[in-house]
This record gives C-alpha cells, structure tokens and sequence, in this order.
C-alpha cells in the first residue's frame, strides 16, 4: 500500500508565483525524497531531507518536514513553464532495508 | 546519468505470451529495483535485486519473476502476460551515495502494452 499520499493531486499556477505541494504519510520514516517526472521520462531525485531534519533548501526548492504530523511540504519558488512535471513523495520506513516507498503524485502545471 | 538502459522502451504484446524486460547498468551498483507505474497507483515496486542472484519480491509481485545472473542486468519477466500488466515498468538503481538514504536513480521506462 502507499505509504506517501500526496496533496493536491493537481495544481496549476502561473509562472512566477510559488508553488506548494504537501505529502503525509503513515509509519516512522528514516528519510523523505521527492522526485520529479517529465512526461515520458523516468524519475529524477530532486532533494531528501532526514527525520531528524526539519527543513532543506536546494536552489528554488525548500522541502520541510514534520515528523509529528507525519507530513512534508514541497515548495517550489518563482516557478517557471520547465518546472511543469509531476512530482512524487518517497519515503524510507525505518528498517524497511532501502525500499522506497512512492505516492501516487502531484501533478503541477505552471502557465507561461 | 547513473548508465541505466531499458530494453525495449515499447512493445506490444498479446495474452498468454511471455515478455521479458531488460535493466542493463554500467556502473556495478548491487541493488537494482523494478517498478510499474499506473495512473492513480504512482510507483509499486515489484521485484528488486541485492546483488547477483540474490533477489526478493515487493509489494505486487504477483505474476512476475525475476533474474540476476550478472551485476549490470537484471532481468523483469512475465510468465504469461495479462492485459492487468499492462504499463509503464522502470527500473532503478541505487547509487553509491544512496547506500545510506535510499536515493535511486532510474531508467527511461518500458511501456508495455497486452492486448
């Protein structure tokens, strides 16, 4: 079963505006990842923050995550019509020996 | 680029028919993974991979096998396709600097289509 479950499942915003995505999941994590898909294409690792982290900064990425609620955020900044993807949530439970686990995705259209 | 090739990238098949999917690596990363992506199910893992011949199932395995004879393939295969297998199938590898977080690097996809 998933065990990230993304939120919204789309969002579409104007380039130049901020874009936040949020994922909530069930079980203690080691760490969260969040990928990103361009249609057709396989995924690529954006950014993993650990659950002794609260929040991580990468470019125009900054992902936070809460451990007591069991949620993360994704937020993207000064979008851009490239950033347009769909973008997954992945977790590691502890102890569950390197198997990610993925949400189904957040779909994210950024307007020209 | 973690050198990850998937053969082929398309294929059609029919019901009943055996499909075998190829993972090619260049880089001698020990686990290799296999998942199959559908709309509304994001990514499931189906079978991944620790090292030759060495290998465990996932979370919908059902229906599929797998094999590892050597470090730079590992191969996905369907006994007998149904049209339920029908998708998107990626393979993963698992970097060096993923060894202690899990980070994967993955494949262009093989999508599979049973008629």
């Amino acid at each position: 079963s998933q065990q990230g479950e993304e939120d919204p499942q789309a969002l579409s915003i104007q380039e130049g505006e901020n874009a936040t995505m949020n994922c909530s999941y069930k079980t203690s994590i080691n760490n969260l990842q969040w990928y990103r898909q361009n249609s057709g294409r396989g995924l690529v690792h954006l950014i993993l923050i650990r659950s002794n982290e609260r929040e991580k900064h990468s470019g125009r990425l900054r992902v936070t995550l809460d451990t007591s609620k069991k949620s993360s955020s994704l937020l993207i900044t000064a979008s851009r019509a490239a950033d347009t993807a769909s973008y997954f949530c992945a977790t590691i439970r502890d102890g569950a020996n390197s198997k990610l686990t993925f949400g189904k995705g957040i779909t994210l259209s950024v307007r020209p | 680029d973690a050198g990850i090739t998937q053969s082929p990238r398309h294929k059609v098949t029919e019901t009943g028919t055996p499909v075998t999917l190829r993972c090619h690596q260049t880089e001698n990363h020990r686990y290799m993974y296999w998942y199959r992506q559908d709309p509304g199910h994001g990514l499931r893992l189906i079978h991944y991979s620790y090292g030759v011949k060495d290998t465990d199932k996932g979370e919908v395995s059902d229906g599929y096998s797998v094999s590892r004879s050597k470090t730079e393939d590992f191969l996905l295969t369907l006994e007998s396709a149904t049209s339920s297998q029908t998708s998107v199938y990626f393979c993963a590898i698992q970097a060096r600097q993923g060894v202690n977080t899990g980070e994967l690097f993955f494949g262009e996809g093989s999508r599979l289509t049973v008629l």
